[in-house]
């Protein structure tokens, strides 16, 4: 079982629509976790991080922590072709950034 | 000026020769980082550093190397290159409350 797993998609989403990504982690410490995003060709850039059980919003996206669960989601409201991108999931086993495990991250298309 | 920058963006050498890939930051972070990302297996840490004094293994060292030049410099050598260690390479700095910041990635070929 990986550390972080995430659907690897594509998942395609219809413009306007909201687009819902899913990750999965194995550490019950972990006690942070991110979502960065990445188009093609580029470098992954941070859309949003949790560390609380519960939603945290940022304009049109909402991070989801379920501690219990060990999962965590990245919600899309009103998706956008600009959104199309690899999504990746990111978790922090423990108090510093050098347990930070990636997952494979999940690729999201959005069609007009 | 970007951030964190990588040189080079892209290199192409041959099995056995040794390369260095180096990074610069100018976000005044203390913590940095490299990383490789192959299709579908998504990023891997090879090597992180918390200071100039810090260096530290990731989870896929062996083959590479690192030096920490200053707080600003963070350089990745592959000592004898093979041809799996075919990958993008990030490096990445972090503040201490762990949200990484990324490079723009060097694409490295090794026949």
């Amino acid at each position: 079982q990986k550390e972080v797993e995430q659907n690897s998609g594509p998942l395609s989403v219809p413009e306007g629509a909201i687009a819902s990504l899913n990750c999965t982690y194995s550490d019950r410490g972990s006690q942070s976790f991110f979502w960065y995003r990445q188009y093609s060709g580029k470098s992954p850039e941070l859309i949003m991080f949790i560390y609380s059980n519960g939603d945290k919003e940022d304009g049109r996206f909402t991070a989801q922590l379920n501690k219990a669960s060990q999962y965590v989601s990245l919600l899309i409201r009103d998706s956008q072709p600009s959104d199309s991108a690899t999504y990746l999931c990111a978790v922090n086993r423990g108090s510093s950034a050098s347990k930070i495990i990636f997952g494979s991250g999940t690729r999201l298309s959005i069609r007009p | 000026d970007a951030d964190v920058t990588q040189t080079p963006r892209n290199r192409i050498t041959k099995t056995g020769k040794r390369i260095m890939l180096e990074c610069s930051q100018t976000k005044g972070h203390d913590r940095m980082y490299w990383y490789r990302q192959d299709p579908g297996l998504g990023l891997r840490l090879i090597y992180y550093s918390f200071d100039v004094k810090d260096i530290n293994k990731g989870e896929i060292s062996d083959g590479y190397s690192v030096s920490r030049q200053a707080q600003a410099k963070f350089s990745l050598s592959l000592e004898s290159a093979i041809p799996n260690q075919t990958a993008l390479y990030f490096c990445a700095t972090a503040t201490g409350q762990e949200t990484q910041y990324f490079g723009p990635g060097t694409r490295l070929l090794v026949l």
